[in-house]
């Protein structure tokens, strides 16, 4: 299957640093990306969309000034989540579909992002 | 209603059993059917699609069934390696959501 990729795998951080993560699409190009968090033993949430070359589409109850969402190409999304704080500790995922709705989705291994 | 249900679990069943567990979807419209496998702390990985007439992959058979809205996995001669958390994502506005899944421990 194809891969994405994601980095970093785990982040430590101060509370009110901001944190910048990657998600790349290995050998496809990815029209479409999704972030998705994942906090314990609960399911993987949605929080945003994005489209090569446009904004991101947020979930409801996601703040689009907290999260960040950059999809500047094809084959690259980053989140970054600015003025972290304890609460945003949690497992980040992002997945990749090269075209239509009806395609597979690919996931990244994930980010795991703690906050002190 | 939520837009996917599934059965929390745990499922705990003996190596070398066969095992089925559903999943009911809230939109009708919805046209692309998956089953996810997540092993713990890790990415969710597709294990199959799911097509309308029923498709097989080795030991894993997955059902689709428009009328009730649901889709089905069975799994025979389940193995240790098969113990995860099994999701099956529905699509909304062009869009994957996710349920909580369903939990299955292989017991030796």
């Amino acid at each position: 299957g194809a891969v994405v990729s994601q980095h970093p795998s785990r982040v430590i951080c101060k509370s009110g640093t901001s944190v910048k993560i990657e998600c790349r699409s290995l050998d496809f190009q990815a029209t479409t990306m999704f972030w998705y968090r994942q906090f314990p033993k609960q399911s993987l949430m949605l929080m945003a969309t994005s489209n090569e070359g446009s904004k991101a589409t947020y979930e409801q109850g996601v703040e689009k000034d907290k999260f960040l969402i950059n999809h500047a190409s094809l084959t690259l999304s980053t989140l970054t989540v600015t003025s972290a704080h304890p609460e945003d500790s949690s497992f980040y995922i992002c997945s990749a579909r090269e075209g239509l709705a009806q395609e597979t989705q690919y996931f990244g291994p994930g980010t795991r992002l703690l906050v002190l | 209603r939520k837009e996917v249900e599934q059965d929390p679990g745990p499922f705990n069943v003996p190596e070398g059993a066969t095992v089925a567990f559903n999943c009911t979807y809230s939109n009708s419209a919805s046209q692309s059917f998956f089953w996810y496998r997540q092993d713990c702390r890790k990415e969710p990985k597709l294990l199959m699609s799911v097509y309308s007439s029923g498709n097989e992959d080795g030991r894993f058979t997955a059902q689709l069934n428009r009328a009730s809205q649901y889709i089905s996995l069975l799994i025979r001669d389940s193995k240790l390696s098969d113990s995860a958390t099994y999701l099956c994502p529905m699509n909304r506005d062009d869009k994957i959501i996710f349920g909580k899944g369903t939990r299955l421990h292989i017991l030796p």
